[in-house]
């Protein structure tokens, strides 16, 4: 069973530039998350999908974060603009339900170096 | 407020010697807790899972428990190999479908 695929493993943008981040979750799973991680911090939530709709956006800066599952699958996670504190790795999430255990399955991340 | 705390933030040990990792939760009601081991450059992967009603939670040379009275869980290693440097990071989830809580990690190194 294929995991969770990110890409791009790595980006280098300056700051006040765009950038965005793909992922394809498990297949048949239905909740999909992004995370932004920290150097040396646990993930923290940025959005929660159920299918194609946002369970959980509270914590999203969507005055430059914006993020989207069109048909339920893949997601995008977009940046525009870019601030130095945006320097993280971005990890997308996905898990087969909303309850029971909902195991997470992490792909290995998208690192960001904003400059 | 739902948190979670890990201690020690960072450990050294020597190759074959074991070692203990402690999280503290604040997380109500509580449905779940997992151990899971990030390697650098990589996303985390789950070691184990334990509910409620379990104590003690075993994965190879991993040994996980749980005091869900205190709100504690403890991950121990034994036999540590170099293998195991990696931050290791204990996350809860609450009832009704909440959202998991990550707790900071503890960054194990093992030197030969």
């Amino acid at each position: 069973e294929a995991g969770v695929a990110q890409s791009p493993r790595y980006k280098i943008i300056e700051k006040r530039q765009s950038v965005a981040f793909w992922c394809n979750p498990i297949s048949g799973h239905a909740t999909l998350y992004w995370y932004q991680q920290i150097l040396g911090q646990g993930p923290k939530l940025l959005i929660q999908f159920q299918n194609n709709g946002v369970v959980d956006d509270s914590q999203l800066p969507k005055d430059r974060f914006s993020a989207e599952r069109l048909k339920g699958v893949d997601s995008t996670l977009k940046i525009q603009p870019a601030k130095l504190e945006d320097s993280a790795v971005y990890l997308c999430a996905s898990s087969p339900g909303h309850g029971g255990t909902g195991e997470l399955f992490f792909g290995e991340g998208s690192r960001l170096t904003v400059l | 407020k739902n948190q979670v705390e890990q201690s020690p933030q960072s450990l050294i040990i020597l190759e074959g010697k074991n070692c203990t990792l402690q999280c503290n939760y604040t997380v109500s009601p509580f449905s779940n807790l997992r151990w899971y081991k990030q390697d650098t450059g990589r996303g985390p992967v789950s070691l184990t899972i334990m509910t409620f009603s379990e104590n003690t939670k075993s994965n190879g040379r991993y040994t996980a428990t749980l005091d869900a009275d205190t709100k504690q869980s403890s991950l121990h290693i034994t036999a540590s190999q170099l293998s195991d440097s990696a931050s290791y990071i204990c996350v809860v989830r609450g009832n009704y479908g909440q959202n998991f809580v990550f707790g900071p990690g503890t960054r194990l190194s093992v030197l030969p």
